[in-house]
């Protein structure tokens, strides 16, 4: 069974540009959150989709946003970068339907590296 | 707001034991969960405490009181492997958040 696939892996880009990353789940796991991984800060919570509907949202700017497709593979973007955006953006897919128990079980993919320049 | 607290780094020879606390926010408290990350990897799941008590996986041991806000992994017979940051996360509501991870050395 194939893992959390993110893409693109590894991007540079200038201040004030836009970004979108993907990420394609694993097979049957209709939950996707993302996450931002900075040095010293572990994973903050950006948002949550389960069946193309978005769960929950964490405490970041609108200029992050993202979305799910009826194939559960989900996309964000960040508009207008600010050097501070540089991180590493983490996916994760699971199985657990919110609000039934769940165990917080996630799947990682390896993330996209961002570099704001 | 919902913050949880562990220590930044830790240190152990091969072959001790090593324990990563976690303590935690009551207000919406669902459970308890444990994720070790290697440099550059993905995070993976280590184990999930839901009701009070110890959860024992192999080497590692996850430990939860809810009276107390508190959770622990207990790392036994540790390898040089074992060296990688590890997350507590709980669980409020629909979303996980994540402690800021404690990086665990471990020295021959």
């Amino acid at each position: 069974k194939a893992g959390v696939t993110q893409t693109p892996r590894y991007l540079i880009k200038t201040r004030g540009q836009q970004v979108t990353l993907s990420c394609s789940p694993i097979s049957g796991h209709r939950s996707v959150s993302w996450y931002q991984q900075t040095p010293g800060q572990g994973l903050q919570f950006l948002f949550e989709y389960f069946s193309e509907t978005q769960r929950n949202k964490g405490n970041f700017p609108g200029r992050f946003s993202g979305r799910q497709f009826s194939n559960s593979r989900s996309e964000m973007n960040v508009s207008t970068l600010e050097l501070g955006d540089s991180a590493l953006y983490l996916c994760a897919s699971s199985l657990e339907i919110p609000g039934q128990g769940n165990t917080g079980e996630l799947f990682f993919g390896e993330g996209s590296r961002l570099t704001v320049l | 707001g919902q913050s949880l607290e562990q220590p930044s780094e830790v240190t152990a020879v091969e072959g001790a034991i090593v324990q990563i606390n976690c303590t935690y926010q009551t207000s919406g408290f669902y459970g308890l969960s444990w994720y070790q990350q290697h440099d550059g990897g993905a995070p993976t799941f280590l184990s999930y405490n839901g009701l009070d008590g110890l959860e024992e996986t192999g080497r590692f041991s996850s430990f939860l009181s809810r009276s107390d806000s508190y959770g622990y992994l207990l790392l036994q017979e540790l390898q040089m492997k074992d060296s990688a940051s590890y997350f507590c996360a709980v669980r409020y509501g629909n979303k996980l958040v994540f402690g800021a991870g404690t990086i665990l050395r471990v020295k021959s």
